[in-house]
């Protein structure tokens, strides 16, 4: 799987939108982008996913750059339930059943 | 509501003790993982169940041991544990089928806390 990486940690104010950066340089042509969150002591929660078009479903945004070796997860309008740990997951869905969560970006909403 | 449910959220348990964790998933899928998350650091898949079969097991003691009767349960036995497997155990489940596989469902764990 490519490696990714994402600021340790990042803060928004509530309200506004909240991008989330995420590099995946190494990416390779079958692999997707995933993006997860986990709030505090809680169990991971699926945001969503991406190949290389950009995404959106009720929950958040996904913008894909044309090169594929970056992405960002938008937030448009955070509220303070917003903060917990963002995981971006880089993987092929045909390569076994690891599944490398990382250390991701925590995301703090302030009022 | 993730439509896994794990229990119990809290546990906590002396070395010599037996327990079990359990885990039911309403989602129709027909995979189930374990994981481990100890403080600060990232999660660590345990085990991976396929239509019941155990298709990974990524060096667990075995003083760990997952049970999966049927594609809706999945449990993990515990005993004779040491405090370092004091951490958060998390169940999820997904649908093997695809870039499905990879959208995983999550419960919302059990805090286990070994004495």
């Amino acid at each position: 799987d490519a490696k990714t990486t994402q600021p340790t940690s990042m803060d928004c104010a509530e309200g506004r939108a909240a991008n989330l950066p995420c590099n995946h340089s190494t990416i390779s042509g079958n692999e997707y982008v995933y993006w997860y969150r986990q709030i505090h002591s809680q169990g991971p929660q699926y945001i969503i996913h991406g190949l290389k078009n950009n995404e959106t479903n009720e929950m958040a945004s996904l913008i894909i750059t044309e090169d594929r070796k970056s992405s960002t997860l938008i937030l448009p309008h955070a509220t303070l339930r917003d903060t917990a740990v963002y995981y971006c997951i880089v993987r092929a869905w045909n390569t076994g059943n690891q599944f490398y969560f990382g250390t991701g970006t925590s995301l703090t909403v302030i009022p | 509501e993730t439509g896994v449910t794990q229990t119990p959220r809290h546990l906590v348990m002396g070395m010599t003790n037996k327990k079990s964790l359990k885990c039911e998933q309403h989602l129709g899928h027909n995979a189930m993982y374990w994981y481990k998350q100890s403080a600060k650091k990232p999660l660590e898949l345990m085990f991976v169940y396929n239509f019941k079969e155990q298709t990974e097991n990524n060096s667990v003691p075995s003083r760990f041991s997952p049970e999966c009767p049927n594609s809706s349960h999945l449990f993990l036995h515990l005993h004779t544990l040491q405090p370092e497997d004091s951490a958060l155990y998390l169940c999820a489940s997904s649908q093997d089928n695809g870039v499905a596989k990879n959208i995983q469902y999550f419960g919302a764990g059990t805090r286990l806390s070994v004495l």
